[in-house]
């Protein structure tokens, strides 16, 4: 099955942009999707379609999708942006919803 | 607005099925725009997607779950459900509802969660 790779985590200063990264293979050949997940929250879809907001998510999450790596990008963290970030993409040979592990957005 | 609602047993003993409900609320699980899903999360773990259903009925799961997960849908009491048969204390997590819109492959509204522990 299609993996994707995340770094445990990333620590980053107020007022600074942060970048999180999700690895696979040719996954530029994907759409890729991400969720923010607050501690004893639900997850909340940030990005859909490597770089489409929904509704309601500041300008300042964007992603890119490239490659073999997708990025969301957070031009200017806020104490509230700290959380997990997971990426997704669908995997067609299986009809399967994947996940990647997960990054943890930490203040400096 | 639309809402989804997680309920079942918050404690669930080993070797038994685990049987979950999600409530919908501002939409109907007819509509054939949407499929419906569940995903879970261990405790200090990631995401895990188990499956989802289609209001026909049809459904597709996590390889890895497949052989023990079944979800489905009651058009009726606009809701849909999981089992989960067989658990072990690795089937101990957070369960959330979610749903997907057709044509679409991420899920764009989920519910709170509902805690299941495995264990004797």
């Amino acid at each position: 099955s299609y993996v994707l790779t995340q770094p445990p985590s990333v620590s980053v200063a107020p007022g600074e942009p942060a970048s999180i990264t999700c690895a696979g293979d040719n996954i530029g050949n994907r759409r890729v999707h991400w969720y923010q997940q607050k501690p004893g929250q639900a997850p909340v879809l940030v990005i859909y379609n490597d770089s489409d907001r929904p509704s309601g998510i500041p300008e300042r999450f964007s992603g890119a999708n490239s490659g073999n790596t997708a990025t969301l990008t957070i031009s200017r963290v806020e104490a509230g942006d700290e959380a997990d970030y997971f990426c997704q993409v669908w995997d067609n040979p299986t009809d399967s919803v994947v996940f990647g592990a997960g990054t943890n957005l930490a203040g400096l | 607005q639309v809402q989804l609602r997680e309920s079942g047993p918050g404690l669930v003993k080993p070797s038994e099925t685990l049987s979950l409900t999600c409530s919908v609320s501002g939409v109907s699980v007819s509509s054939g725009a949407y499929f419906w899903g569940w995903v879970r999360q261990p405790p200090g773990k990631g995401l895990e997607w188990i499956g989802t259903v289609f209001y026909t009925g049809s459904a597709h799961y996590n390889p890895s779950l497949q052989s023990r997960a079944t979800v489905s849908v009651d058009v009726s009491n606009n809701q849909f459900s999981l089992r989960l048969t067989s658990v072990t204390a690795a089937d101990t997590a957070v369960y959330y509802c979610a749903r997907r819109r057709s044509g679409r492959h991420y899920l764009d509204v989920w519910g709170k969660g509902t805690t299941v522990t495995v264990s004797s």
